[in-house]
């Protein structure tokens, strides 16, 4: 079974550009959750789609976005990039509920310049 | 806010010997789930704990979920080279038909041949 891949692994944008990230889940899984991974701050949990909704959301500001699509694939976007954007952005999908399971993909590494 | 707290932050020791990680906090848990992360990849899931006082083992692995559900300790038996990565503690708090999903502060472990 081919795990959860993200796409690209790497970006390089500039201050004030958008930039859109995606994430395709394991073959059955509904649930897509998207995280952000800074040195300073560790993980931190950005939302959670399932059946194509929102489940729920962490304290982010509202730049940060995302959505899913039928076959489960996810997007998250980005608007008005900041420096403090830079990161290693993950999604995880899970068959149901993510607190009990999970699977992670490579991430996508954001340089902000 | 909610805070998991990991002890030790980093840790080196030598293959064959024994180490524990603690994660830690004031809140109460749900379930708490540990993982593995190394360079590059997204983190591993290596186990869920749901009942306080539940004691799960795999292989060299020990994970011990505390009686109140507010702290989780991993232990390793005989560390091998391979068990090197950043382990992080994750805890869900359900509330409301919702919840909270927060990432503990990491250890990273080195194993020295």
């Amino acid at each position: 079974k081919a795990g959860v891949t993200q796409t690209p692994r790497y970006l390089i944008k500039t201050r004030g550009q958008q930039v859109t990230l995606s994430c395709s889940p394991i073959s059955g899984h509904r649930s897509v959750s998207w995280y952000q991974q800074t040195p300073g701050q560790g993980l931190q949990f950005l939302f959670e789609y399932f059946s194509e909704t929102q489940r729920n959301k962490g304290n982010f500001p509202g730049r940060f976005s995302g959505r899913q699509f039928s076959n489960s694939r996810s997007e998250m976007n980005v608007s008005t990039l900041e420096l403090g954007d830079s990161a290693l952005y993950l999604c995880a999908s899970s068959w149901g509920d993510p607190t009990y399971e999970q699977y992670f993909g490579p991430g996508t590494r954001l340089t902000v310049t | 806010t909610q805070l998991l707290e990991q002890s030790p932050q980093f840790l080196s020791i030598q293959e064959g010997e024994n180490l524990t990680v603690y994660c830690n906090s004031s809140s109460v848990f749900s379930s708490l789930q540990w993982y593995r992360q190394e360079p590059g990849e997204g983190p591993v899931l290596l186990v869920t704990v749901v009942t306080g006082g539940e004691v799960k083992k795999l292989k060299r692995l020990t994970f011990q979920f505390g009686d109140a559900r507010k702290d989780s300790s991993l232990h390793i038996t005989a560390a091998q080279p391979g068990d090197t990565g950043l382990y992080l503690c994750a805890g869900a708090a359900r509330a409301s038909g919702t919840y909270k999903y927060i990432f503990g502060t990491g250890t990273r472990l080195k194993v020295l041949a």
